[in-house]
């Protein structure tokens, strides 16, 4: 069964900092990869994902995440983090090829001091 | 709106009740999906609709719960006999259908609380 582990349960750093969100996934086949993050008080919403091509993957607010297939990881990285960016994120997993269902991981809180 | 709508947002009911959660997914979008989401957990998978067809229900933990999407479009999540162990969030999720690349697009969710 396919799987998603985020490794940092709750992360806090300050402003301007760099940030690296750990994820990596068990599934051998090829899959389609997402980050999706949670404001306070939002519903989730998309930062970026992969599916095919170049393995670099830039989504929106200066986010991006690598797709690193031999060590089966996509982690998010953000070289310079705001107090705005204190949210939750998750990454996710699905099967390549077709329509279905994401696998979540637990979910990394992120909280920025200003 | 534009989003994914689900009502209502929060709900209380006692244990043994009958509870249905409803979503109104984007214009469009033929894909359908509900997840529960309970407490420091991610999103876990339910069900996902193609059309009016269930696609995939293989996430629904028993058969106390079924959802249903009667015209492509609003989708009900049904839960029956209601136990303490279903609070959580639940949540909807819709997407063009075309093929695993497309984005899903979440509601709110509806927070579901059982006495």
């Amino acid at each position: 069964a396919q799987s998603v582990s985020q490794h940092n349960h709750h992360v806090i750093l300050s402003e301007a900092a760099s940030l690296e969100l750990g994820c990596n996934y068990s599934y051998g086949g090829t899959v389609n990869l997402f980050w999706y993050v949670q404001y306070p008080g939002q519903h989730l919403q998309l930062l970026l994902k992969y599916f095919s091509g170049d393995p670099l993957v830039k989504g929106i607010k200066g986010f991006e995440a690598e797709f690193i297939k031999s060590k089966f990881s996509f982690n998010l990285r953000k070289p310079s983090v705001q107090w705005s960016d204190t949210a939750e994120y998750f990454c996710a997993v699905s099967r390549g090829g077709s329509q279905g269902n994401l696998i979540f991981g637990k979910g990394t809180k992120l909280s920025v001091k200003p | 709106g534009a989003g994914v709508s689900q009502t209502p947002s929060n709900k209380v009911t006692e244990k043994g009740k009958y509870v249905e959660l409803r979503c109104d997914p984007i214009s469009g979008h033929t894909a359908l999906y509900w997840y529960r989401q309970s407490l420091g957990q991610g999103p876990e998978f339910l069900i996902y609709f193609q059309g009016t067809g269930a696609a995939d229900d293989s996430g629904l933990p028993n058969d106390r719960f079924f959802a249903v999407r009667p015209e492509g479009s609003v989708s009900t999540l049904k839960i029956q006999r209601t136990e303490r162990g279903d609070s959580a969030v639940y949540l909807c999720a819709s997407s063009l259908g075309l093929d695993g690349t497309d984005t899903q697009y979440f509601g709110p969710g509806t927070r579901l609380t059982v006495l």
